[in-house]
């Protein structure tokens, strides 16, 4: 069993739909869980970072996490084209910043 | 300036060749990374640099050798590489390594071996 599972899709939305992305885990260890997104041939640019249980809001992005359940999630609400790329959940838990990056979600939204 | 460089952003290479990828920040980052990211793959991590220090090696093959000759650069060297090794290597960059410290990437090297 991989440490973190998410559904590589990919995931087609309309423009304004919201997205759900999500991700779950089994280390119990982790502590700080982020969200990157990776357009093609560029590297990965994180976009949500949250630690423990909780959410956290930044603009039309929402992240939340659920430690009880092991399950990490992300929205983006008014989808725009611009917002089509990989979503990479990626918890962490140990002192060297080791990233443990899900399978990635593509997401196309429409115009 | 929250830029992380790398050179080249192609490269192709036989299997007896040897050549390096190039990594360059100035955000006075203190931990340096190298990734290796397959199509439709997460990036997987090869190596951390922690002040100038190997701190992690992820049991990477010794045909690919890391290099960090001050706190700005990074290097990865590569020799006698296998087709299978064809990616694209991404480097990353964050203050002090730590698991708060945000990890910049650059956008990659595509490497091609034949």
């Amino acid at each position: 069993q991989k440490e973190v599972e998410q559904d590589p899709g990919p995931l087609s939305v309309p423009e304004g739909a919201i997205v759900s992305l999500n991700c779950t885990y089994s280390n119990s260890a982790f502590q700080y869980f982020m969200w990157y997104r990776q357009y093609s041939r560029k590297g990965p640019e994180l976009l949500m970072y949250t630690y423990s249980s909780g959410n956290k809001e930044d603009g039309r992005f929402t992240a939340q996490v659920d430690k009880s359940s092991k399950y990490i999630s992300l929205f983006i609400r008014d989808s725009q084209p611009s917002d089509s790329a990989t979503y990479l959940c990626a918890p962490c838990g140990d002192s060297w910043g080791k990233l443990q990056f899900g399978a990635g979600t593509q997401v196309v939204v429409t115009p | 300036d929250t830029e992380v460089t790398q050179t080249p952003k192609h490269l192709v290479m036989g299997m007896t060749n040897k050549k390096s990828l190039k990594c360059e920040q100035h955000m006075g980052h203190r931990a340096m990374y190298w990734y290796k990211q397959k199509a439709k793959k997460p990036p997987e991590l090869m190596f951390v640099y922690s002040y100038e220090k190997l701190s992690i090696n992820e049991s990477v093959p010794s045909r690919f050798s890391p290099e960090c000759p001050n706190s700005s650069l990074l290097n990865l060297h590569l020799h006698a590489l296998q087709p299978e090794d064809s990616a694209l290597y991404l480097c990353a960059s964050s203050l002090a390594g730590g698991s708060t410290d945000t990890q910049y990437f650059g956008p990659g090297t595509r490497l091609t071996v034949l």
